[in-house]
């Protein structure tokens, strides 16, 4: 079946810490996002890549750090300086980074600084 | 500033019972594409439907319609014949054509269908 992976389901992390949330898409797309859920709240952009081995800021970039090495792979780092990094994580996919394009989300990390 | 409001925070409604999630949304883009997704407790988002905003028709697809009326900047959704399982957080989402492509979401409507 093809879709969108991410692992772990659930991550727990100390201040202080940096913490690298996977996100895998065996759709052959060429774009993939990331997004930040609080509760309450719709999705904000935090990076996305529209081709491999290039990505951009979304609108709360900040703290956050991403690579795409390889298509189908597009890992996010939570690092020590995202003041508030408790939330619900979202990756998603489109074939091209195109305004029509829908994308294709996975399950989510949830992830709690403790 | 590039905005959706989805007024509805929580909408509940018995099963077989219509409903019509509102979204409002502002845009300085004159083409445009309007989605909408649910996210049932499970997490994913899951697409639904996809309007332009260059075709006024309104379509019918399953127990799902929708309402897009360029002038008022509305994108209204429309389930017939609710049922337990369609109770899930909805988003609508404008995606933009010009400057940094990227969706606009709402803040949600969660629905809650009773049997």
């Amino acid at each position: 079946d093809g879709g969108i992976t991410q692992s772990p389901k659930y991550l727990f992390r100390k201040e202080g810490q940096n913490v690298t949330l996977s996100c895998e898409q065996n759709l052959n797309h060429d774009a993939m996002y990331w997004y930040r859920q609080d509760p309450g709240q719709g999705l904000r952009l935090i990076y996305y890549s529209q081709i491999v081995n290039d990505f951009q800021k979304g609108d709360i970039a900040e703290g956050y750090s991403v690579s795409r090495e390889k298509k189908e792979s597009f890992p996010l780092t939570v690092t020590s300086a995202q003041k508030n990094p408790t939330a619900f994580y979202l990756c998603a996919s489109s074939l091209l980074a195109h305004a029509y394009n829908e994308q294709f989300f996975g399950p989510g990390t949830r992830l709690t600084v403790l | 500033a590039q905005k959706v409001t989805q007024a509805q925070t929580e909408i509940s409604v018995v099963e077989k019972e219509d409903v019509t999630l509102d979204c409002v949304y502002e845009t300085r883009d004159t083409t445009y594409y309007l989605f909408w997704y649910k996210q049932p407790p499970s997490g994913e988002l899951v697409f639904l439907i996809r309007r332009n905003s260059f075709d006024e028709q309104n379509e019918i697809s399953g127990r799902y319609s929708w309402n897009f009326q360029k002038s008022t900047s509305s994108f209204n959704f429309t389930i017939t014949a609710s049922q337990v399982v369609d109770s899930a957080v909805y988003f609508c989402a404008p995606s933009l054509t010009s400057g940094t492509y990227k969706y606009i979401f709402g803040t949600g409507t969660r629905l809650k269908v009773l049997a």
